[in-house]
């Protein structure tokens, strides 16, 4: 009965790989979002999706690419892994955009090599 | 833009002690407030959250923290710690306005010595 669940826990994978990452919540939230958390612990938003909808999609690579496929899933697709990619990467959901409490998945760390 | 500062990157402390993290953020308009904690090896969770009403908010595990509007702060505290409250904790600010991003701080870990 987890609320927000992410496959995989852990990721190796070499540079230059496609990889992605899933994440699903049985909230019946409207919004999820992925956040990047990087070595210093620093968290940062990359996107959320709104009923199917970007809404937000702040300043990252086009290498990163948010796929909606219904409501309670938003997988996040990495194309040309780079090493600067290797970090935590979270996935939340929240009812309505920014005023709710967003619950956050247990994280995928990924590691370029 | 917004921003959220925390200005303690890493707290020690003895079990007991009282504990205090510092939390500004920089926005003019109306703002909702958070505090999320990150345990060792696990996700983030809720502390405490405010969105209007009394400034002073209680939280899960005798944490609180108080809203000051002209401080533009949202400082957390907690009067005895305990070993289990060794984590890593965040502030998170989001406007009402715009798109609602919610901008975490850098964080501040906390380490309690039995």
């Amino acid at each position: 009965d987890t609320a927000v669940s992410q496959t995989p826990k852990y990721l190796v994978t070499q540079m230059g790989n496609d990889k992605s990452i899933k994440c699903e919540q049985n909230l019946g939230h409207d919004t999820m979002y992925w956040y990047k958390q990087d070595s210093k612990k620093f968290l940062k938003i990359m996107f959320s999706y709104n009923n199917k909808e970007l809404i937000i999609n702040e300043t990252v690579p086009n290498r990163f690419s948010p796929k909606s496929p219904d409501k309670a899933h938003l997988n996040l697709h990495i194309n040309s892994l780079e090493l600067g990619d290797s970090a935590v990467y979270f996935c939340a959901s929240s009812q309505d955009p920014g005023e709710e409490t967003q619950y956050f998945g247990p994280g995928t760390r990924l590691l370029v090599l | 833009a917004q921003s959220v500062s925390q200005h303690n990157h890493h707290v020690i402390l003895s079990e007991a002690a009282s504990l205090e993290l510092g939390c500004n953020y920089s926005y003019g308009g109306t703002v909702n407030l958070f505090w999320y904690v990150q345990y060792p090896g696990q996700h983030l969770q809720l502390l405490l959250k405010y969105f209007s009403g009394d400034p002073l908010v209680k939280g899960i595990k005798g944490f609180e923290a108080e809203f000051i509007k002209s401080k533009f702060s949202f400082n957390l505290r907690k009067p005895s710690v305990q070993w289990s409250d060794t984590a890593e904790y965040f502030c998170a600010v989001t406007a009402l306005t715009g798109a609602n991003n919610l901008f975490f701080g850098t964080g501040t870990r906390l380490t309690v010595i039995p």
